[in-house]
């Protein structure tokens, strides 16, 4: 089925292990995003990208590096992580930056870094 | 600048009974507005979008809301609440004055009572 998947669907770290949160979608939308979500915060933007070679910052990137080689994949890697990063992460889609049609979200990777 | 508040953190509401999820926004452009549900332990899916257009937005699974301009609101409502929309649900502005960047409530988490 069309759609984003994000891998992998659970992981524990140690602080100062780094990974690497994997996120592809088929549906050959230009705009790609990361969040992460914490009790009673909703969900924070990481990273953004509105085409292949664009990436930008978005409310809470310290920490995270990512990287647009192609259309589908947006990878998100942790550099060095810290038990602050513990959160549920979403990667989400559009067909543009506006988003007008709402954006399609993974299932997420739920992170706990002890 | 742009925000978006959610009223309540927590309802509750008796099975058959109406729903209502309160969602004010602020916006110094014309605002695209959505709601987005959540189960537990899954992704985020899109119940209805305002995008200029029609006031009232019906959505999926019998939910419907009405932006209302002069009062800033974008409630959520339903007639008759079944056991299947207990959920996370989110309401989501985002318009050009921020580069069309989705900005997330912090969440209202349904219970339906039996």
């Amino acid at each position: 089925n069309a759609g984003v998947t994000q891998t992998p669907k659970f992981q524990v770290l140690k602080t100062g292990q780094s990974m690497t949160l994997q996120c592809a979608q088929d549906m050959n939308h230009e705009y790609m995003s990361w969040y992460r979500q914490d009790p009673g915060m909703g969900l924070r933007l990481i990273h953004y990208s509105v085409g292949a070679g664009i990436t930008d910052q978005g409310e809470v990137p310290n920490g995270y590096n990512v990287s647009r080689s192609t259309t589908e994949d947006f990878p998100l890697r942790l550099l060095s992580a810290a038990p602050s990063q513990t959160s549920v992460y979403f990667c989400a889609s559009s067909r543009t930056r506006q988003g007008a049609g709402g954006y399609t979200f993974g299932s997420g990777t739920r992170l706990t870094v002890v | 600048a742009q925000s978006v508040t959610q009223l309540d953190s927590h309802v509750s509401v008796s099975e058959g009974t109406p729903v209502l999820l309160r969602c004010n926004y602020s916006s110094s452009y014309s605002p695209s507005l959505f709601w987005y549900v959540q189960h537990p332990n899954k992704g985020l899916q899109l119940l209805l979008k305002y995008t200029s257009a029609a006031t009232l937005v019906k959505g999926i699974n019998g939910f419907e809301a009405e932006f209302k301009k002069s009062e800033t609101s974008f409630h959520l409502t339903k007639p008759s609440a079944h056991m299947s929309d207990a959920a996370e649900y989110f309401c989501v502005v985002s318009d050009r004055g921020t580069g069309n960047q989705f900005y997330f409530g912090t969440g209202t988490s349904l219970t339906v009572i039996p």
